[in-house]
């Protein structure tokens, strides 16, 4: 079973920096594509940031283009977000949610999310 | 850039065909993914291509993709098909969601 646990999630000012994990389980996770997808509260899902399985390419919503980062240690089965220079329209819960081998949609499996709140 | 756009609410009668819909430029050149979410639960796939199903998925659910439009149907619908539904493509290297549609079963 396919298992997807987000943390790091946090109160945190305006211009500071989180890195958020999601821990990977259940299936080969250096052969699978994986997202980070926001929502913000009451809102609809947002693609954040993509990355392949093996790490070699990354895609960003413009929205955060170089303030993200996303990475993965496959080593580790483990997927991380670093954040820089957070502002309040960031704050949403977080999901961590799962590719394919060969593409980066669709996402069939999703973790539970992690809240990032940023405010002073 | 490429916008998808869903109507921000729908409604059913119990047991009746419930059709949602995902607006796009050419959108039959893409490959469309639908997701329902439940309040306070992560997205689940409900389709995948334009009209595959994922396993544990209902036969009720099918999906469509023509023209400008993609279609998720949902047949004989049910008080457990409430939720908000989004449609989800990839385009030039991005992900694009539409903004969703509130399904409610009536």
């Amino acid at each position: 079973e396919v298992q997807l646990l987000e943390s790091g999630g946090d109160l945190v000012q305006p211009g500071a920096s989180l890195r958020l994990s999601c821990a990977a389980s259940g299936f080969t996770f250096r052969s699978y594509a994986m997202s980070w997808v926001r929502q913000a509260p009451g809102k609809g899902l947002e693609w954040v940031s993509g990355i392949s399985g093996s790490g070699a390419s990354t895609y960003y919503a413009d929205s955060v283009n170089g303030r993200f980062t996303i990475s993965r240690d496959n080593s580790k089965n483990t997927l991380y977000l670093q954040m820089n220079s957070l502002r309040a329209e960031d704050t949403a819960v977080y999901f961590c949610a799962k590719g394919e081998m060969e593409f980066q949609l669709p996402n069939d499996s999703w973790g539970q999310g992690t809240l990032v709140t940023v405010s002073s | 850039s490429y916008e998808v756009t869903q109507p921000l609410s729908a409604s059913v009668a119990l047991g009746q065909t419930a059709r949602l819909t995902c607006g796009g430029n050419n959108i039959d050149s893409k490959n469309v993914h639908w997701y329902q979410q439940k309040p306070g639960q992560a997205p689940v796939l409900v389709i995948s291509r334009n009209g595959n199903r994922p396993s544990g998925i209902p036969e009720r659910f099918s999906g469509s993709n023509s023209g400008n439009t993609a279609t998720l149907t949902i047949s004989r619908a049910e008080a457990g098909d409430e939720a908000d539904y989004y449609c989800q493509v990839w385009d030039s290297s991005t992900v694009l969601f539409g903004g969703g549609t509130e399904l409610t079963v009536l």
